[in-house]
């Protein structure tokens, strides 16, 4: 249990249907962040938040929206996504990103499946 | 950008040590990290090493550090089937705070 929690776990969906990924920590971190983990291909940063402003998105399609309402939670909200974008997708959140000593923990990932 | 280098499979007896090997690009990185992931869960901070450091040892885990090679490895002594896993090396590069570059993972299998 690293205090970072993910819901769904799984999700399975249709090319035409809008839904939402979660993510909760509870380690007083002030940011938090989006990777994309397909097989085979190194972890993708997709976007960072700091003090619940985006500071990074890592030219994401628009397919993918982010929302962070608060340095505890963060969303990622799809639709109309791709097969190609099935793939785990992992919620990570740090204290402060700005210092070298910065270490970044990780949720257990949701894995979305687009059929 | 350039790629954090890893071999993709290793594979021990229980009771060996594993040696899994990294490349990293940025001879300005500060921290360099070491993840593992069980099979279907996140990715959960082993250890980690300064870049002022060559080696840093934490119980069965020892990180050694060739700043001139930008070569990472990580030693797990006495292998168990638990071990069994990804193992993901990552870098700080200094020009860009707050950004992990990861490789592509190590899949250790531990025999018993």
């Amino acid at each position: 249990e690293t205090g970072v929690t993910q819901t769904p776990r799984h999700l399975v969906m249709g090319m035409t249907n809008k839904k939402s990924l979660k993510c909760e920590q509870h380690l007083g971190h002030n940011a938090m962040y989006w990777y994309k983990q397909s097989a085979k291909k190194p972890l993708e940063l997709m976007f960072v938040y700091n003090f619940k402003e985006q500071t990074e998105n890592n030219s994401v399609p628009s397919r993918f929206s982010p929302e962070c309402p608060n340095s505890s939670h963060l969303f990622l909200h799809l639709h109309t996504l791709q097969p190609e974008d099935s793939a785990l997708y992992l919620c990570a959140s740090s204290q402060d990103p700005g210092t070298n000593t910065d270490t970044q923990y990780f949720g257990p990932g949701t894995r979305l499946t687009v059929l | 950008g350039e790629d954090v280098e890893q071999s993709l499979f290793l594979s021990v007896r229980e009771g060996d040590s594993s040696v899994i090997n990294c490349t990293y690009t940025d001879s300005s990185s500060t921290y360099l990290y070491w993840y593992k992931q069980e099979p279907g869960a996140g990715l959960q901070l082993l250890t980690y090493i300064f870049s002022n450091m060559d080696m840093k040892q934490d119980q069965r885990l020892t990180v050694l550090l060739n700043k001139k090679d930008k070569h990472l490895s990580l030693r797990i002594a006495d292998t168990q089937t638990g071990d069994s896993a990804i193992y993901f090396c990552a870098e700080r590069r200094g020009s860009t705070l707050g950004r992990l570059y990861f490789g592509r993972g190590t899949q250790l299998t531990v025999w018993p």
